[in-house]
């Protein structure tokens, strides 16, 4: 089993659309949990970081999770051509560890 | 917003050869990562480091890899013999306190031909 699952994708929506991705995590001791967002070439950029279950809102982006189900969510409200990129789940696991999911492609159709 | 910095931007090197890849972590920062991605894969854990030492390392970092922070400030990740699967970009993260957000350089891209 992989120790973080997502959608590659590609997902594409309409620009004004909400964009929703999706994450699993396999080790129930995962600490905490974060959203990057990768333009081709370059480093990611952290988006949000969640810890505790529930929704977690900054501007346009909400993050939820899900411990019991070991999921976590990313959702983009008013997508906007910028926001086309790929997006990386990561997991920090104990001890020091972040692993990152696959990624999923997101396009936003202007 | 402070940064980490890696150097080069670019190194190109024959197989077989010893490289050093270069990172200044943010200054205040005490656990550090070396992560790689190959072209058109996912960013892959390498090793964490705190306290001067080795934290945790993946399969990926064998015998032929090794970290060090020499002087305090620079966290340098060496490859001793490189292979063409070494090819990739290769991502230095620091992080100040445990479970807080990772900040990554902009990568060195590793060329072995």
């Amino acid at each position: 089993q992989k120790e973080v699952e997502q959608n590659s994708g590609p997902l594409s929506v309409p620009e004004g659309a909400i964009a929703s991705l999706n994450c699993t995590y396999s080790d129930r001791g995962s600490q905490s949990f974060f959203w990057y967002r990768q333009y081709s070439g370059k480093s990611p950029e952290l988006i949000m970081f969640i810890y505790s279950n529930g929704d977690k809102e900054d501007g346009r982006f909400t993050a939820q999770l899900n411990k019991a189900s070991q999921y976590v969510s990313l959702l983009i409200r008013d997508s906007q051509p910028s926001d086309s990129a790929t997006y990386l789940c990561a997991v920090l696991r104990p001890l020091y560890k972040l692993s990152f999911g696959a990624g999923t492609t997101v396009t936003v159709r202007a | 917003e402070p940064e980490v910095t890696q150097t080069p931007s670019h190194q190109v090197t024959q197989m077989g050869q010893e490289v050093i890849l270069r990172c200044v972590p943010i200054s205040n920062h005490l656990y550090f990562y070396w992560y790689r991605q190959i072209l058109g894969q996912k960013v892959e854990f390498l090793v964490s480091f705190y306290n001067n030492e080795i934290s945790e390392k993946s399969e990926i970092f064998d015998d032929q890899f090794s970290v060090e922070r020499p002087d305090g400030s620079n966290f340098t990740l060496k490859i001793r013999s490189t292979k063409l699967e070494d090819s990739a970009m290769y991502f230095c993260a620091s992080q100040g306190y445990t479970n807080e957000k990772l900040f990554f350089g902009s990568g060195t891209q590793l060329s072995v031909l």
